[in-house]
């Protein structure tokens, strides 16, 4: 019962690189979220994806992009990193399909470190 | 921007002891959630309470909603060491676009000492 499964878990990255962050489900979820987390700050959506085959900006989305590669697979890429993005990336997901009242599963994050 | 704030930014208690945190938000709401980090993962639901509900307990959890204020309080009774981690507020906006998104506040850090 692995949940929300989120790889690699640490990465240290030079400006200008690109890497993608993976996340998995295996809770038959139709929504799934990244977000960021910065030190001492709670979490900020980057973007969503509230069924499969559509994504939506968050709140901070510029520099990332985001693929929706089936159901349980929902992956995040920085293009050319900078260090402004180091920082800890959590996946999370939940029921979704117009239900509402649901709670958000996370994972146990991404610790990106950027140079 | 974060829809909410919670205060206080820290807390440290002895063992037994209660916890008491707050989270304020800005715009109205269809639900309010509480999550608990542990340092170095990721967050845990802890419990959800409706914009037409008041209080909800779970376990040693109360948690209360004041829609008119904009505000909500998480009790945790007869603390533990092991409810050391940081405990955040998250709002599930009222606009059905928003969708199932949250907007999370800058967490209430609590430290229980045996």
């Amino acid at each position: 019962n692995a949940g929300v499964t989120q790889t690699p878990k640490f990465q240290v990255l030079k400006t200008g690189q690109s890497m993608t962050l993976q996340c998995a489900q295996d809770m038959n979820h139709n929504s799934m979220y990244w977000y960021r987390q910065d030190p001492g700050m709670g979490l900020r959506l980057i973007y969503y994806s509230a069924s499969e085959g559509t994504t939506d900006k968050g709140e901070v989305p510029n520099g990332y992009n985001v693929s929706r590669l089936n159901k349980r697979e929902f992956s995040l890429r920085l293009e050319s990193a900078a260090p402004s993005q180091t920082s800890v990336y959590f996946c999370a997901s939940t029921l979704g399909t117009g239900l509402r009242n649901q709670p958000q599963h996370f994972g146990d994050g991404t610790r990106l470190s950027i140079l | 921007s974060q829809q909410g704030e919670e205060d206080p930014q820290a807390l440290s208690i002895q063992e037994g002891e209660n916890a008491t945190m707050n989270c304020s938000y800005k715009t109205s709401i269809n639900n309010l959630q509480w999550y608990r980090q542990n340092s170095g993962r990721g967050l845990v639901h802890l419990i959800l309470i409706r914009s037409n509900e008041r209080e909800k307990h779970s376990g040693r959890l109360r948690v209360t909603l004041d829609t008119s204020k904009k505000s909500s309080s998480l009790l945790i009774t007869a603390s533990r060491a092991a409810d050391t981690a940081s405990y955040f507020c998250a709002t599930d906006a009222l606009n059905k676009a928003a969708g199932n998104k949250l907007t999370f506040g800058g967490g209430t850090r609590v430290l229980v000492k045996p």
